[in-house]
């Protein structure tokens, strides 16, 4: 089975609202994580990313955490805009193995109420 | 608008067609990647090219041939396909192995196979 996961499939929030999406990872190993934002008919969009030596890292309007004890990778989105609507991969490059290979969360599916 | 364009963006193909797929990008990265992605899910990898060489088969079926002409085209050449086959897939390119630097993907060509 996937070992990258989330633990919503959909999320709902009011315009303005900050949003957070979570992922679960189970390998220890992996050393490199990306969110993916991707809208209806479009390719992922790399949003932001972060490495295994940093527990937060800040992009426009957004931060990532990532929680090492527990496996965790969260995205939060400051002031969700409609246009924020879309799905949101988390990605995963597990230390080890190909430098080439990501691994792909199930995505969660953002929808911002106006 | 994304950096790395795919063409064409929509292929209606019969089984025993072969067409091709193409993937451009010039921002000089030397990996280049398939994926394929079915409706409301993650991307799937199936090739992998580093240098102009093919680095990773994710065990794809011998109807999907992938061609690196130069560090900027990619090709995906399609035979004998199912319906199963149907999908939307994606190009991606990155500067280094995917364990160091973010994929930048195309929007993809949504395929058809009747």
């Amino acid at each position: 089975g996937e070992s990258v996961g989330l633990h919503l499939p959909t999320l709902s929030v009011q315009e303005g609202d900050n949003s957070i999406i979570n992922c679960a990872y189970s390998n220890s190993a992996s050393d490199y994580f990306i969110w993916y934002k991707q809208e209806s008919g479009k390719g992922p969009q790399f949003i932001i990313d972060i490495r295994s030596n940093m527990d937060k890292r800040q992009g426009q309007r957004v931060t990532v955490l990532l929680n090492k004890t527990v496996k965790h990778l969260s995205l939060q989105i400051a002031a969700t805009q409609p246009g924020d609507s879309a799905v949101y991969f988390c990605a995963e490059n597990r230390s080890g193995g190909s430098n080439y290979k990501l691994t792909f969360g199930k995505g969660t599916l953002l929808t911002v109420n106006p | 608008d994304t950096e790395v364009t795919q063409t064409p963006k929509h292929l209606v193909m019969g089984m025993t067609n072969k067409k091709s797929l193409k993937c451009e990008q010039h921002m000089g990265h030397r990996a280049m990647y398939w994926y394929k992605q079915k409706a409301k899910k993650p991307p799937e990898l199936m090739f992998v090219y580093s240098y102009e060489k093919l680095s990773i088969n994710e065990s794809v079926p011998s109807r999907f041939s992938p061609e690196c002409p130069n560090s900027s085209l990619l090709n995906l050449h399609l035979h004998a396909l199912q319906p199963e086959d149907s999908a939307l897939y994606l190009c991606a390119s990155s500067q280094e192995g995917g364990g160091g630097s973010p994929l930048h993907f195309g929007n993809g060509t949504r395929l058809t196979v009747t």
